[in-house]
């Protein structure tokens, strides 16, 4: 059974841009969540999605959003990037929301 | 607010030491979760405790429950290089405005040869 897969791996945005981060979860699998992993404050939560639906939001600005698809692939984004968006995305996966979650490598953003 | 607090921040042993690290809540939980993760990669589950003063091991680790489900500790034996990496404990939030688990700050470990 393939992982969690996130796409691009890597990313170096410029201030005011963009980005959309993507998250294939484990076959089977209809909740994924998003945290953000920076060195001063670790992990933090950004949302939960099950089967389409945005179930928890963390305390991240508008500027972060995200969504789910039919087949349980989710994207996130982040507008008008600033430089302390900088930091690994990381995605996770579980079958249902209270089953053990399973993570994909990240996606690490640069934001210069 | 942190949920959850990690001890050490960092540890740094040879190879052939023991090593033990903490994750300590204020309140109950009714279950605990630790990964680790490699630099570069996302965290990886180890164990789920459940059971107050429940007590699992997986090879060289030996992961601890409280009897009070407030605290867990995970000790490693002769560790080796290949234990180096972030250890992180984590909860299911007891509320939905936490998401799915709340995460410790993490205990950084680094096993030199």
């Amino acid at each position: 059974k393939a992982g969690v897969t996130q796409t691009p791996r890597y990313l170096i945005k410029t201030r005011g841009q963009q980005v959309t981060l993507s998250c294939s979860p484990i076959s089977g699998h209809r909740s994924v969540s998003w945290y953000q992993q920076t060195p001063g404050q670790g992990l933090q939560f950004l949302f939960e999605y099950f089967s389409e639906t945005q179930r928890n939001k963390g305390n991240f600005p508008g500027r972060f959003s995200g969504r789910q698809f039919s087949n349980s692939r989710s994207e996130m984004n982040v507008s008008t990037l600033e430089l302390g968006d900088s930091a690994l995305y990381l995605c996770a996966s579980s079958e249902d929301v209270n089953t053990e979650a399973f993570f994909g490598q990240g996606t690490r953003l640069t934001v210069v | 607010t942190q949920l959850l607090e990690q001890s050490p921040q960092f540890l740094s042993i040879q190879e052939g030491e023991n090593l033990t690290v903490y994750c300590n809540s204020s309140s109950v939980f009714s279950s605990l979760q630790w990964y680790r993760q490699e630099p570069g990669e996302g965290p990886v589950l180890l164990v789920t405790v459940v059971t107050g003063g429940e007590v699992k091991k997986l090879k060289r680790l030996t992961f601890q429950f409280g009897d009070a489900r407030k605290d867990s500790s995970l000790h490693i034996t002769a560790a080796q290089p290949g234990d180096t990496g972030l250890y992180l404990c984590a909860l299911e939030a007891p509320t939905d405005s936490w998401g799915k688990f709340q995460f410790g700050a993490g205990t950084q470990v680094v096993v030199t040869p």
